[in-house]
C-alpha cells in the first residue's frame, strides 16, 4: 500500500543553523501538508501546497520557513535559522482530492 | 475562537472492554469531522471522516458519531484489543478552508491484558 514517507526520521541541529526536512509524498497525490507536533501538545497544522505554490499558512509559519517541491516527487520544508522552539515533531502529509489525507511517519526535530 | 476539546484526557480499559471517547468543537462554519489515530512516535491515521449531514460512521470496532447541532462528537471503540492503545484525536475542518485542519489534544487511551 502507498504511503508518505520522511527523512531523516532524526534531526538534530545547533540554534541558527538551517535544516530541511524531506517528505515523499504518495505519487499520485495533488495536495502536499506540513504539520508540527510540539513534545505534549497538538498536532498545528502549518502549511499547505497545491498546484506548485502555497495555497495556506499558519501564522507559525513565517519567513523563516520555505516550502519546495524541487522534482516532482519530494516535497520540503526548509527552516532557514532555527530556534529552541522549533523542536518538534513535524508531520508530512498529501492528499489526492484534498479530502482524505495521508500522514507520514514525521521526523524529530531537536535544536540545542 | 475556533477550538476542538476532548475527554477524557486518558483513559485505561482492560482487553475485551468498550469505551468512548468524547470530542466538543466550536468550529464553524463546519465542514467535516475526523478521528484519526496516532501511535506513540508515528503519524496520525485516518478512522472515520463525516460531513456535517452524517451522524454516525463505522470503520470496523470504530463507530464514530456526530451532532452537528450541539458540535459532539464521540468514538466508540467496541471490544478493546491491546493494539488500540494509541491516541485518538479528533479533527475539524473548516468549509470555507477545508485544507487546514484543526486538532484536538487527543485522547490517551491504554489496553491492558
Amino acid at each position: 500500500e502507498p504511503e508518505v514517507t520522511q527523512t531523516p526520521s532524526h534531526q538534530v541541529t545547533q540554534m541558527g543553523q538551517e535544516v530541511i526536512l524531506r517528505c515523499v509524498p504518495i505519487s499520485n497525490h495533488l495536495y502536499f501538508y506540513w504539520y508540527r507536533q510540539i513534545l505534549g501538545q497538538k498536532v498545528e497544522f502549518l502549511v499547505s501546497f497545491y498546484n506548485n505554490e502555497i495555497s495556506e499558512k499558519s501564522e507559525i509559519f513565517d519567513d523563516q520557513f520555505s516550502v519546495e517541491r524541487p522534482d516532482g516527487s519530494n516535497f520540503t520544508l526548509k527552516i532557514r535559522s532555527t530556534k529552541l522552539e522549533d523542536s518538534a515533531m513535524y508531520f508530512c502529509a498529501s492528499s489526492d482530492q484534498g479530502e482524505e489525507q495521508y500522514f507520514g511517519p514525521g521526523t524529530r526535530l531537536t535544536v540545542t | 475562537k475556533n477550538q476542538v476539546e476532548q475527554s477524557p484526557q486518558s483513559l485505561i480499559i482492560l482487553e475485551g472492554k468498550n469505551c468512548t471517547l468524547q470530542c466538543n468543537y466550536t468550529v464553524s462554519p463546519f465542514s467535516n469531522l475526523r478521528w484519526y489515530k496516532q501511535d506513540t512516535g508515528r503519524g496520525p491515521v485516518s478512522l472515520t471522516i463525516m460531513t456535517f449531514s452524517e451522524n454516525t460512521k463505522s470503520n470496523g470496532r470504530y463507530t464514530a458519531t456526530l451532532d452537528a447541532d450541539t458540535k459532539q462528537s464521540s468514538l466508540h471503540i467496541t471490544a478493546s484489543q491491546l493494539s488500540d492503545s494509541a491516541s485518538y484525536i479528533c479533527v475539524v475542518s473548516l468549509s470555507y478552508n477545508t485544507d487546514k485542519l484543526i486538532f484536538g489534544t487527543g485522547t490517551r487511551l491504554q489496553v491492558f491484558p
